[in-house]
This record gives C-alpha cells, structure tokens and sequence, in this order.
C-alpha cells in the first residue's frame, strides 16, 4: 500500500515570503496526486491535482501554484505568502479507481 | 453539479449508545461513496467506500455505513460508540468524469464517557 509523506510539518513564515511544501508518495507508480487545504479544522478545498509528471490542474485561482518534477513528487509553491494562506496543507494520491489516501498534512501559519 | 452534505455540524453520543453520522449526496448515475475520518492535527483516514453491491458496507474500527439511493443518503453508523471515536468525519462523492473527491463540511462527532 502507498505511504505519503508531507514535509515539514509546521511552519511558521512571515508576509511576502516564498513557500515549498513537499510531497512525496512511496507504493505505488503513476498515481493521481492531490493538494488541499483546511482552513478552520472544517472543509476541504481543493487546490490542484496532478495526473501525471508535469499535468497541473489548478482548481481555485489564487497565490500558489503546484509543480510535479518527478512521478512521486509534488510540490505546493508561494512567491509571496498573504496571510489568507495560512492553513493545513494536505496532499493526496490516488492510484485507479480506488479511494484517496492521505499524508499527515503540514500546518502552515503565516505572521 | 455533485454534491454531498452533511447536515450535522456536530453529533453527540454517549459512550457505548450507537451512533449515526448523516451524509446525502447528489449525482447523477450510480455514486461512489466514502467516509473518511480526521484526528486534530492529522490527515484524513480512510474508512469505508460504496462503489457497488450490498448497501450495508463495512469498514474499519467497527464503522459500517449504508447506501440508500432512494433516499439518496450514505448514513455513517457503529453499534456503540467509543471515547476514542470523536473525531471529524467527512463524507464524500467522486466525480465520475474527473475522479475529483467532493467531500461534505464534516461532522464533528463528541462520544463522552
């Protein structure tokens, strides 16, 4: 079965400053990968997903933007953050018709 | 446009009563269904999914759900409630042509001693 993991953790980055949260899935090749945010402990909103190296659909217009270099690998990038930002970053894989799984999710607080 | 709700912010039980976490849902054509559960701080684990066959779908930590598509409902259920159970429980339905997650607002779900 695949594993997710989600890097880092927390963090903690002041107005205007750049992002990168990393994900990286290990179990399984080729699979959908997904990018949400939780704002308030409630709903999840999804940001971009990916169907394959270099295939970025974004969802919702905003400050961010996704990147997959490697089948594995997808990354959630800011050039500036805004305080709207801030929230718990979930990256998601799906390989088939089968259900999304999900990394521990990075909690992202901008000041 | 598909979409699930779950009409509940917060369901409160008591430990060892039996619980109903309600979610409906509206597509077109048959649904795929899920029920995922989220502990504070952690990512969302899955817990049951309805695709097809038997409307009563068993799934982990003793959670079953059952899909009625006349009522158009996907309640989450478990005999007797644990402490351990309270968490946010989203539902879900995937969209059939993207294969996108559509989930609810979530659930809250209180099981006091």
């Amino acid at each position: 079965s695949q594993t997710i993991h989600q890097w880092p953790a927390t963090l903690v980055q002041p107005v205007g400053s750049p992002l990168s949260l990393e994900c990286t899935v290990e179990g399984t090749s080729n699979p959908n990968l997904y990018w949400y945010r939780q704002a308030a402990g409630r709903g999840l909103q999804l940001l971009f997903y990916s169907v394959g190296i270099g295939q970025i659909s974004s969802e919702v217009p905003q400050n961010l933007s996704a990147s997959r270099p490697q089948d594995r690998q997808f990354i959630l990038s800011s050039k500036k953050l805004l305080l709207s930002d801030s929230g718990f970053y979930l990256c998601a894989c799906r390989q088939g018709y089968h259900e999304q799984y999900f990394g521990p999710g990075t909690r992202l607080t901008v000041t | 446009a598909q979409s699930v709700a779950q009409p509940e912010d917060q369901v409160n039980v008591a430990e060892g009563n039996p619980l109903t976490v309600k979610c409906t849902y509206s597509v077109s054509g048959n649904p795929y269904l899920f029920w995922y559960v989220q502990y504070p701080n952690r990512g969302l684990q899955f817990l049951l999914k309805y695709i097809t066959g038997d409307n009563l779908v068993k799934g982990s930590y003793g959670f079953e759900a059952e899909f009625n598509k006349s009522q158009t409902s996907f309640h989450l259920k478990k005999p007797s409630a644990l402490v351990s159970d309270s968490a946010l429980y989203f539902c879900a339905v995937r969209d059939r042509s993207t294969g996108k997650l559509i989930f609810g607002q979530g659930t809250t779900l209180q099981v006091k001693p």
